[in-house]
């Protein structure tokens, strides 16, 4: 069965550093997420992606963060400047499409820990 | 305000019990609703979903919701636990006219042999 990966599983760095975060998303998705869980918080919505553009973002996404398609194959996420606060589990996601009753396949997460 | 309430942050049941995990939502419109399950190490895994017709939605694993709108309730059920369903559940919605899910709290589940 087809499923979403994440790359790493588990990333520490230093604050003020700059994090890459990899997804590869089901082949013929074409709607792409980012969420995060911060240790012992919900899991909360950053930003969906469709057509090289970004659809929708919350306020946690600022311009710290970026997302790119960069290829036919990944997705990823940038934080430019990583703050102690931006550590959590990042999880993935992809739709085949971007309507509201469609299911959003979720990648393992990568843990991030900023020291 | 927009939310999803997982009145139960933790449940212990022992294999072979019943079990149903409380999700209630406030929204202005009936929102799209679903049941995810987190295992230790695993992404999310969709269990059900529901988005019109039949209140009764039966999801994999032996999983089953159904949608009261009058208490704005979704919550979930399984008529006899295993040990292997021990992890986290998620409910979440879609807002009308949006794909971003909004989730709750979580539950997080418990099996004794």
């Amino acid at each position: 069965e087809p499923e979403v990966t994440q790359t790493p599983s588990h990333q520490v760095t230093q604050m003020g550093q700059e994090v890459i975060l990899r997804c590869v998303p089901i082949s013929n998705h074409l709607y792409f997420y980012w969420y995060r869980q911060i240790l012992g918080q919900k899991v909360e919505f950053l930003v969906s992606f469709y057509n090289n553009e970004i659809s929708e973002k919350s306020e946690i996404f600022d311009d710290q963060f970026s997302v790119e398609r960069p290829d036919g194959s990944n997705f990823t996420l940038k934080i430019r400047s990583t703050k102690l606060e931006d550590s959590a589990m990042y999880f993935c996601a992809s739709s085949e499409q971007g309507q509201s009753q469609e299911t959003q396949y979720f990648g393992p997460g990568t843990r991030l820990l900023v020291l | 305000a927009q939310s999803v309430t997982q009145p139960d942050i933790h449940i212990t049941v022992s294999e072979g019990a019943s079990l149903e995990l409380r999700c209630n939502y406030s929204y202005g419109a009936t929102p799209y609703l679903f049941w995810y399950v987190q295992s230790p190490g695993q992404g999310l895994q969709l269990l059900l979903k529901y988005f019109s017709g039949d209140t009764l939605v039966q999801g994999i694993k032996g999983f089953e919701a159904e949608f009261k709108r009058s208490q704005s309730s979704f919550n979930l059920r399984k008529p006899s636990v295993h040990w292997s369903d021990a992890a986290e559940y998620f409910c979440a919605v879609v807002p009308y006219n949006t794909d971003k899910l909004i989730f709750g709290t979580g539950t997080r589940l418990q099996v004794f042999p």
